[in-house]
């Protein structure tokens, strides 16, 4: 049963691009979320999503993010215009079929740098 | 003031030693608390989880809640060099996101 997967695992931007990550839930889960970690920081939580719908977006950034996770294929966070605030390590977890899940599941994470 | 604090660290210790990791919080609200252990550039990956006031124990980690401080702890009983890590305590934030401490940088010295 293969993990949670991300990709890619590195990305390079320079600034006024666009970044894609993907994210491929575990088999059989429904929920994604995704989070971000800056250097020396916790993890810090963006946007929660099931299938075709965003659940609870309220750690996003309002401008320049934006988060989907169709009925099929991957999770995608979107940023757009990147600059060098971006940097970070972007996770994303999945859990099953239950709102409230404590065995939420990581991937590797997408290690964005901004040139 | 953060929901969760942690001390960064570093934490470095010997080999053998008990390590005591700790955090808290402000939000009463929070029921379900999580230890998470993250490799250098690595995704977390969950090490315990406690439901209320207790403690739980699984092999040499013991994970203790006291809900009355708003206080967590996770014990390590006889640290070995492959428990250096960043460890992140985490709670169950409104809507099932997790609410995470910064983590703490331990090293177990041979």
């Amino acid at each position: 049963n293969a993990g949670v997967m991300q990709n890619p695992r590195h990305l390079v931007r320079r600034r006024g691009q666009e970044a894609r990550l993907r994210c491929s839930p575990m088999k059989g889960h429904s929920h994604v979320y995704w989070y971000r970690q800056l250097p020396e920081e916790g993890l810090k939580f963006m946007v929660y999503l099931q299938k075709e719908n965003i659940i609870d977006e309220s750690g996003m950034p309002k401008e320049r993010f934006s988060a989907e996770f169709p009925k099929e294929g991957p999770s995608i966070l979107r940023i757009q215009q990147v600059v060098r605030g971006d940097s970070a390590a972007y996770f994303c977890a999945s859990s099953p079929d239950r709102e409230w899940d404590t065995e939420a599941f990581f991937g590797q994470g997408t290690r964005l740098t901004v040139v | 003031q953060k929901e969760v604090e942690q001390d960064p660290g570093p934490l470095s210790v010997p080999e053998g030693a008990i390590v005591s990791l700790n955090c808290t919080y402000s939000n009463s609200a929070f029921q379900y608390f999580m230890w998470y252990r993250q490799y250098s550039r690595k995704g977390p990956e969950l090490l315990m989880y406690t439901y209320s006031s207790g403690n739980k124990e699984d092999g040499r980690f013991t994970a203790q809640v006291d809900k009355s401080s708003k206080y967590i702890s996770l014990f390590i009983r006889d640290s070995q060099p492959s428990d250096s890590a960043t460890y992140l305590c985490a709670m169950n934030g409104q809507g099932g996101k997790l609410i995470f401490g910064q983590g703490t940088e331990l090293s177990v010295k041979p």
